[in-house]
């Protein structure tokens, strides 16, 4: 069965420092990987995804993540964050073929200025 | 993006009560997903439907349940309210099978803010 694993519940760090978000996932294939952003009173807005070719993955925002199969994870990276990117940060890993999603619990990233 | 829509954003209910989240998509996606979210547990599905004609239950389906109207539309009702329904609710959309985006990318609505007393 797919899973998600996000280890950090929350994360604090000052605004213009580097950011690493964790993400693990169990799966028997290659499956589909997305973040998602929700910021306080909203919706989830994607954040990137990856479905195969380039294990590195550009989003919006200046997010990036990269695909290792060796770790089965999928990190999501931010050189320089801002204070605007305090927000909740969901992985989620989908089955192909199924189109259904299984989230992970999420990350609270606190920015400090 | 107001592309996907849920009414209302936030509700007030007593236990044993009846009531209706409604979705509503301008996108033309086919899939519709309801979600509800916790603090700690994430989103879970509920219901999902891949076309007017195609229901399905999701993890977490007792308590509730769904009407896909037509296409842009997708209801989640809670038959009899209780507490610990109390929570966060979502829509979603998918894009349409065959696109070139890939399949599974989904588009969140705001959400509902469900309290049951």
């Amino acid at each position: 069965a797919q899973s998600v694993t996000q280890p950090d519940i929350h994360i604090t760090v000052s605004e213009g420092a580097s950011l690493e978000l964790r993400c693990n996932y169990s799966y028997g294939a290659t499956p589909y990987l997305f973040w998602y952003v929700q910021s306080p009173g909203q919706g989830l807005q994607l954040l990137l995804k990856y479905f195969s070719g380039d294990t590195l993955v550009q989003g919006i925002k200046g997010f990036e993540a990269e695909f290792k199969r060796s770790q089965s994870s999928f990190n999501l990276r931010k050189p320089s964050v801002h204070w605007s990117d305090a927000a909740e940060y969901f992985c989620a890993v989908g089955a192909r073929n199924t189109d259904k999603l299984i989230f992970g619990t999420g990350t609270r990233l606190q920015v400090f200025p | 993006d107001a592309d996907v829509t849920q009414t209302p954003r936030n509700r007030i209910t007593k236990t044993g009560k009846r009531i209706m989240l409604e979705c509503s998509q301008t996108k033309g996606h086919d899939r519709m997903y309801w979600y509800r979210q916790d603090p700690g547990l994430g989103l879970r599905l509920i219901y999902y439907s891949f076309d007017v004609k195609d229901i399905n239950k999701g993890e977490i389906s007792d308590g509730y349940s769904v009407s896909r109207q037509a296409q842009a539309k997708f209801s989640l009702s809670l038959e009899s309210a209780i507490p610990n329904q109390t929570a966060l609710y979502f829509c979603a959309t998918s894009i349409p099978v065959g696109s070139s985006e890939g399949a599974d990318t989904q588009y969140f609505g705001p959400g509902t803010r469900l309290t049951v007393l």
